[in-house]
């Protein structure tokens, strides 16, 4: 059966402050994707990771997968109020790109 | 280049009416996938579909739901005898051919609303 599972579902932090976002799943698929979406909106591609070991960073955002652990993380640097959105992994099974529940972040001034 | 064009944007039926969706995918791509999300909760596949092909219908449900992805047009997902349960935001997504390791682009959503 397909799992993606990330924690936290619901994470609020503080501005300024690190945290990261884990995104566990069940199939050995090394493709494996980051999206945000704000509220009422559409889904925005942040990172794609390809391969084991791949790290990528864009601003206060790191991504980085380990496919033998079956593990992509998503770690916040100094987070600021416009990082606050609901932030979802996906992988890729060839048929579909298949979503984690996705974490919502909240950043407290 | 355009990005994934989907409408009517909003979409509000009486039950037991038909519901129609558009999606036109990126210019270059092949290959749409229908994604159903409800509201506060992540998205959940439909189905995936080339061009006159459906490849994974698996997260269709059996009954009064359909989609197509004619040569010609954009791809519909229509949803027959609506029920207020099918009220939901519906995403059309596209990749290239190949698939070509990258990602799925969103369109902006369809949100129905069944009353």
């Amino acid at each position: 059966e397909l799992k993606v599972e990330q924690n936290p579902l619901f994470l609020s932090m503080q501005e300024g402050k690190n945290y990261t976002i884990y995104c566990n799943y069940s199939t050995t698929s090394d493709r494996l994707y980051w999206y945000r979406q704000d509220p009422g909106k559409s889904l925005e591609s942040l990172f794609v990771l390809l391969s084991n070991g791949a790290v990528k960073q864009e601003g206060r955002l790191m991504a980085s997968l380990d496919t033998k652990a079956r593990l992509s993380t998503l770690h916040i640097t100094a987070a600021v109020h416009d990082l606050s959105a609901t932030y979802f992994c996906a992988f890729d099974t060839g048929n579909q790109f298949y979503f984690g529940t996705g974490t919502s972040l909240t950043v407290i001034p | 280049n355009a990005g994934v064009m989907q409408n009517p944007r909003h979409l509000v039926r009486r039950r037991g009416q038909e519901a129609r969706l558009r999606c036109s995918p990126m210019k270059g791509h092949s290959h749409v996938y229908w994604y159903r999300q409800l509201p506060e909760e992540g998205l959940k596949f439909m189905v995936y579909l080339q061009k006159e092909n459906i490849i994974d219908e698996s997260g269709m449900p059996k009954e009064r739901f359909s989609a197509e992805f004619p040569k010609e047009g954009p791809s519909i997902l229509r949803i027959q005898q609506v029920v207020r349960g099918d009220s939901a935001a519906y995403f059309c997504a596209s990749s290239p051919p190949g698939r070509m390791n990258t990602e799925a682009f969103f369109g902006q959503g369809t949100r129905l609303t069944v009353v």
